[in-house]
């Protein structure tokens, strides 16, 4: 069975372009998260999706947001990119279970801001 | 607010065990995790530890938890060098477990 899978790899924009970043959770997920981390840190939380409605969300501007689809892929959408925006952005995808504590990560995409 | 702290870097030697730890100062976790980050790669779950517990064993790993002290080890037996990587402790603060906040990461380094 697939991962978490997401889309690009990599990528590199300019300042004050937008990207968007693509998720496909693990089959049968049906909430997606997304937590930047700039390098030598730990991830730090954007948003959380389940059933395309946002349930959480991180201490990052308005210039983040983030959607999700009847089939639970997710985008996350960043405007007037910054320099400081580039990171690696990560997606991971979780059962809506009471029993289960498992957050499944993707390989992430690298995002560099020139 | 919440904030989760590690040490920086460890390195021992192949066959030893590493010990790595971590504080928390949410007293209202209710999970705590330990992930494994390897060079350009995600994020792997290695195990995790609800609040209520002291301690948790799987294979090589053990995961102590000081709830008094807010104090969470990670503890590596008879260590590879595969284990090489860098190492993430994460709270979270309800049961839906949603939310992550991770430490800053421990660069775990076995020399051959």
């Amino acid at each position: 069975d697939a991962g978490v899978t997401q889309s690009p790899t990599h990528l590199i924009k300019t300042r004050g372009q937008h990207v968007t970043l693509r998720c496909s959770p693990i089959s049968g997920h049906k909430s997606v998260s997304w937590y930047q981390q700039v390098l030598g840190q730990g991830p730090q939380f954007i948003f959380q999706y389940y059933e395309k409605e946002e349930r959480g969300r991180g201490n990052f501007p308005d210039r983040f947001s983030a959607r999700q689809f009847p089939n639970y892929s997710s985008e996350l959408n960043v405007n007037a990119l910054l320099l400081g925006d580039s990171a690696l952005y990560l997606c991971a995808s979780r059962e809506e279970r009471e029993t289960s504590q498992t957050q499944y990560f993707g390989p992430g995409t690298r995002l560099l801001v020139l | 607010g919440e904030d989760v702290e590690q040490s920086l870097f460890l390195s021992v030697r192949e066959g030893d065990s590493s010990v790595i730890n971590c504080t928390y100062t949410d007293s209202s976790s209710t999970y705590l995790y330990w992930y494994k980050q390897e060079p350009g790669a995600g994020l792997q779950l290695l195990t995790y530890i609800f609040s209520n517990m002291d301690m948790k064993q799987d294979q090589r790993l053990t995961v102590l938890l000081n709830k008094k002290d807010k104090h969470l080890s990670l503890r590596i037996a008879d260590t590879q060098t595969g284990d090489s990587a860098i190492y993430f402790c994460a709270e979270s603060y309800n049961n839906a477990g949603n939310m992550l906040t991770f430490g800053g990461g421990t660069r775990l380094m076995v020399k051959p």
